[in-house]
C-alpha cells in the first residue's frame, strides 16, 4: 500500500512562513491535495492538484509538489492559521491520507 | 449552496452494525459527481473509508472492504453507509463529502459536519 508521511508537528512564529512536508514515493506522479481542520470542525479543503487554491481560499496559502515531497505553504502566518493540516493522494482508485501535522503559532 | 448532514445512531454494540446517511441538498447525488465517507478516531487522523459515483460504481478502502457497504438513495437524495461486524476501533467521528468533478484525483471540495459514532456495550 502507499504511504504518505507528514511530520507531526510544526511550530512558526506569527508572520513567518510555515512549510509543511508530505513525502511519498515518486510523489510527484501524483496529484496531492490538502485539508486544513480546525479542533471541532470539518476539514476544508485548501489545495487540490498540487498548487490550486479553492475560492475563497486565502493567497497566503501555496502548494508545490517535486520528487518524494510535496509541500504546504503558508506565507505571513498568523494564529487563525493554527490547525492540523492533511495531505492527501491517490493510489489505484483508492485514497491515502497523510497521518496530519500539527501547526501552531507562537 | 450545497450542504451535507449525517445521522445515526450515536451507539452502537460491538458485532453490531453502523448505519449512517448523508442527507445532500443543493445538489443532486446523480448528477455526475463522486460521494465519500471518511471517518477519524477520537484524536486521529483521517480514514477513508469509500465512495460510490452517480452511477453506481464503487471503491473502498482496502482495509475494511470485506465490512462496509456504501449506496444511493435516489429518491430522498441521501448516501449511505454500513459497517458490519464493529469493535471499538471503529469509535470515530464519521464524515460525508462531495468530491470534486473530473474522471481522477479528485478532491474533497465539501464536507458534513461530522457524526460522533461510539461502539461500545
Amino acid at each position: 500500500s502507499y504511504d504518505l508521511t507528514q511530520p507531526p508537528s510544526v511550530s512558526v512564529s506569527p508572520g513567518q512562513t510555515a512549510s509543511i512536508t508530505c513525502s511519498g514515493q515518486a510523489l510527484d506522479d501524483k496529484y496531492v491535495i490538502w485539508y486544513q481542520q480546525k479542533p471541532g470542525q470539518s476539514p476544508v479543503l485548501v489545495i487540490y492538484q498540487d498548487r490550486h487554491r479553492p475560492s475563497g481560499i486565502s493567497e497566503r496559502i501555496s502548494g508545490s509538489n517535486s520528487g518524494n515531497t510535496a509541500t504546504l505553504t503558508i506565507s505571513g502566518t498568523q494564529t487563525m492559521d493554527e490547525a492540523d493540516y492533511y495531505c492527501q493522494a491517490w493510489d489505484d482508485r483508492t485514497v491515502v491520507f497523510g497521518g496530519g501535522t500539527k501547526l501552531t503559532v507562537l | 449552496q450545497v450542504q451535507l448532514q449525517e445521522s445515526g445512531p450515536g451507539l452502537v454494540k460491538p458485532s453490531g452494525t453502523l448505519s449512517l446517511t448523508c442527507a445532500v441538498s443543493g445538489d443532486s447525488i446523480t448528477r455526475g459527481r463522486w460521494w465519500t465517507w471518511v471517518r477519524q478516531p477520537p484524536g486521529k487522523g483521517l480514514q477513508w473509508i469509500g465512495e460510490m459515483s452517480h452511477s453506481g460504481t464503487t471503491n473502498y478502502n482496502p482495509s475494511l472492504e470485506s465490512r462496509v457497504v456504501i449506496s444511493v438513495d435516489k429518491s430522498t437524495n441521501q448516501l449511505s453507509l454500513k459497517l458490519i461486524s464493529v469493535t471499538a476501533a471503529d469509535t470515530a467521528v464519521y464524515y460525508c463529502a462531495r468530491e470534486t468533478t473530473g474522471t481522477t484525483e479528485r478532491a474533497f471540495d465539501i464536507w458534513g459536519r461530522g457524526t460522533l459514532v461510539t461502539v461500545s456495550s
